[in-house]
């Protein structure tokens, strides 16, 4: 049974440090891992989608990058800013599964 | 132009009572899905439908009973509410199967059961 761990739980951090969120999954075989940020009191918004065959994908200040043997994946945040202040989940879609296994979410403040 | 939209926003009900909460999506995906957010925040799936036909019922009690008329909506009706209902509720689509592509959520339906 595919499970997802998110560390750390919740980061406060002052504006423009760079940061690492983690994801960690225990069934290797995915056939790909996204990102979302989740702001309080509203839906998911998709950051990053990287594929199996992938090792990372960039999305101006985010970096995604995906270990599938290791069962690791990490969220590089560059320049942080409050507005990036939300939850941060990684979801893995199992590798003949349609369905998206979602972690705990690291909940991270920037103050300014 | 919201991809996945769902209604209603808020939704606060007596238990016992029946409701439905309904999605739809514009991107042309043929698969949709309904999540449920616990109080803990964690997300969890409930029901997959890929062109208007049940893939995934994850041991859902069988008083949720999604229906999709079309692929391009997915709707979730639930009878005899009861208190521990309560939750947010997301709609999400993707095209698949054969190329699982991005997942596109909805803004959340907020339940209340009182």
């Amino acid at each position: 049974k595919q499970e997802v761990t998110q560390i750390p739980a919740a980061l406060s951090v002052p504006e423009g440090e760079n940061l690492v969120l983690n994801c960690s999954f225990t069934d290797s075989a995915i056939y790909n891992l996204q990102w979302f940020r989740q702001d309080p009191g509203k839906g998911l918004t998709s950051l990053l989608l990287i594929q199996s065959s992938q090792r990372e994908q960039t999305s101006g200040r985010l970096n995604a990058s995906l270990d599938k043997s290791s069962g690791r994946s990490t969220l590089y945040i560059a320049a942080s800013q409050p507005g990036d202040s939300a939850t941060y989940l990684c979801a893995v879609r199992g590798g003949n599964t349609d369905k998206l296994i979602f972690g705990t979410g690291t909940r991270l403040q920037v103050f300014p | 132009d919201t991809a996945v939209s769902q209604t209603p926003k808020y939704l606060v009900t007596q238990m016992g009572n029946d409701k439905s909460i309904k999605c739809e999506q514009n991107l042309g995906h043929d698969t949709m899905y309904w999540y449920k957010q616990d109080s803990k925040k964690f997300l969890k799936i409930m029901f997959s439908y890929n062109n208007k036909e049940l893939i995934i019922n994850e041991t859902v009690p069988n008083r949720f009973s999604p229906k999709s008329p079309d692929k391009a909506h997915l709707n979730l009706h639930i009878n005899s509410l009861e208190l521990g209902d309560s939750a947010v509720y997301f709609c999400a689509s993707s095209q698949g199967p054969g190329g699982w592509t991005e997942a596109f959520f909805g803004q959340g339906t907020r339940l209340t059961v009182v």
